[in-house]
């Protein structure tokens, strides 16, 4: 079973300030993604990222998967407050069931 | 809005009872996926749907079951609840095993 470990799993900042969230394993990745969850609504996909090393941007939101596949990274530039919210990595399972295991999560808040 | 509908979004019971939970998928999705969010567990993948078929299952306890009908909705049952199943409960489709899952705004059960 693999155990993804975020970090920090809390983080309050003021709008503006930049941060990153760490989403970490000690196993290989087959392809990770991160997720955004508000209060009382789903997890919505923000990115999947496949190959180790590659880089995804999203406007604000920079996304980078681990050379070794076992790490991923989300750094958000001058966040605002519309940012906040629960952030989790997930990692998909190989073969035809497309179960996801989800991280510990982090709770992001932002304030002005 | 994910395109994935759940009923009901509320629902208080007492233990010992029995409860449903349903999921339309997004229009086109062939694959349901159930998963269960509490505080101390985070989001748990509980099982999969493919067409109809058990494609996947995970912590799922043998109190609960699922299925998905001919016309890809998909039921959770929940049978002689304890306490410790108070949880938010999470619908997601996707075209098929997919990367892409897109979640429902989930039902929030309590068990008193």
């Amino acid at each position: 079973t693999q155990l993804l470990e975020q970090s920090p799993q809390f983080l309050s900042i003021q709008e503006g300030e930049n941060l990153t969230v760490y989403c970490n394993s000690s196993s290989v990745f087959s392809s990770l993604q991160w997720y955004r969850q508000e209060p009382g609504e789903g997890p919505v996909l923000l990115v999947t990222v496949v190959t180790g090393g590659e880089v995804k941007k999203l406007k604000r939101l920079t996304f980078q998967f681990g050379d070794a596949r076992k790490d991923s990274s989300l750094h958000i530039t001058a966040a605002q407050t519309g940012d906040t919210g629960l952030y989790l990595c997930a990692a998909l399972g190989t073969g035809t069931a497309s179960k996801l295991t989800f991280g510990t999560g982090t709770r992001l808040q932002v304030t002005l | 809005d994910s395109g994935v509908t759940q009923t009901p979004k509320h629902l208080i019971t007492a233990t010992g009872q029995r409860v449903t939970l349903r999921c339309s998928p997004r229009s086109g999705d062939l694959s349901v996926y159930w998963y269960q969010q509490s505080l101390d567990q985070g989001l748990q993948f509980l099982i999969q749907y493919y067409n109809g078929e058990e494609r996947a299952k995970g912590n799922i306890l043998e109190r609960f079951s699922a299925q998905q009908f001919p016309d890809l909705h998909s039921e959770l049952n929940l049978s002689s609840l304890e306490l410790g199943d108070s949880a938010l409960y999470f619908c997601a489709s996707s075209v098929g095993g997919g990367y892409e899952q897109f979640f429902g705004p989930g039902t929030r059960l309590t068990v008193l």
